[in-house]
């Protein structure tokens, strides 16, 4: 993987369904993978940054993995509510550039309710 | 705070004209990012930059654009000339560099800039 990758592209779930999508990632030089949320006409909102290999965060009903050694995230939302639909970006940072933020292309999420 | 301020939202203008966007990043933030997004390349870094020093600057499409950041409350993208691929919503962003354990601060984005060139 030479590039930061998101799946799948979109989504749709029926409210209260749980749902979880990848984060594709160059495992080698490594420093930290941030995941975004971004609704439709506003600006991305950090959600996480996790930086060791079995990180997991959380936040509310959104929670993260980390394997910096096969090089994947996982976000996953629980009960899924109408308010989550937005798209969610992951974000890579490596050892010899880690101001240089590398986002993939998204995962756009769409809660029917 | 009142967040990354950037201004204008929204930018209508001729292909060939000169366009300026304009930064505020919040106060206290030491690392300042310009972005663009475009249906074709989603969000691309176009520049960033350390204590008002640009760092990378490999993003920046080509000698059209430009960006200083002349103290740590301002920074500006200039487009000169504007061409109609040029239009995008384009993003400022600003961070702190690292917390005491080491680990990146995340980035706050700022509302964004419409441009559009006819």
């Amino acid at each position: 993987i030479l590039n930061v990758e998101q799946s799948p592209q979109s989504l749709h779930v029926q409210e209260g369904d749980s749902t979880n999508f990848t984060c594709s990632f160059p495992s080698s030089n490594f420093y930290a993978l941030h995941w975004y949320r971004w609704e439709t006409a506003k600006s991305p909102e950090a959600l996480f940054v996790m930086t060791l290999n079995g990180d997991e965060k959380k936040k509310g009903r959104i929670s993260a993995t980390l394997n910096t050694k096969e090089g994947y995230s996982y976000l996953y939302i629980k009960g899924s509510q109408p308010e989550d639909s937005a798209t969610y970006l992951c974000a890579l940072r490596k050892k010899t550039s880690y101001d240089k933020v590398i986002f993939g292309p998204g995962t756009s999420l769409s809660v029917i309710p | 705070d009142a967040g990354v301020i950037q201004s204008p939202r929204h930018e209508v203008t001729e292909m060939g004209q000169e366009v300026t966007l304009r930064c505020k990043p919040i106060s206290g933030h030491n690392s300042l990012f310009w972005y663009r997004q475009t249906m074709m390349r989603g969000l691309e870094l176009l520049i960033y930059f350390n204590n008002n020093v640009p760092i990378d600057d490999s993003g920046m499409p080509e000698d059209r654009f430009s960006a200083k950041m002349p103290n740590a409350s301002f920074s500006t993208l200039k487009i000169q000339p504007s061409e109609p691929r040029d239009s995008a919503v384009y993003f400022c962003a600003s961070s702190q560099k690292r917390d005491p354990g080491g680990r990146p601060y995340e980035q706050y984005f700022g509302p964004g800039t419409r441009l559009t060139v006819t």
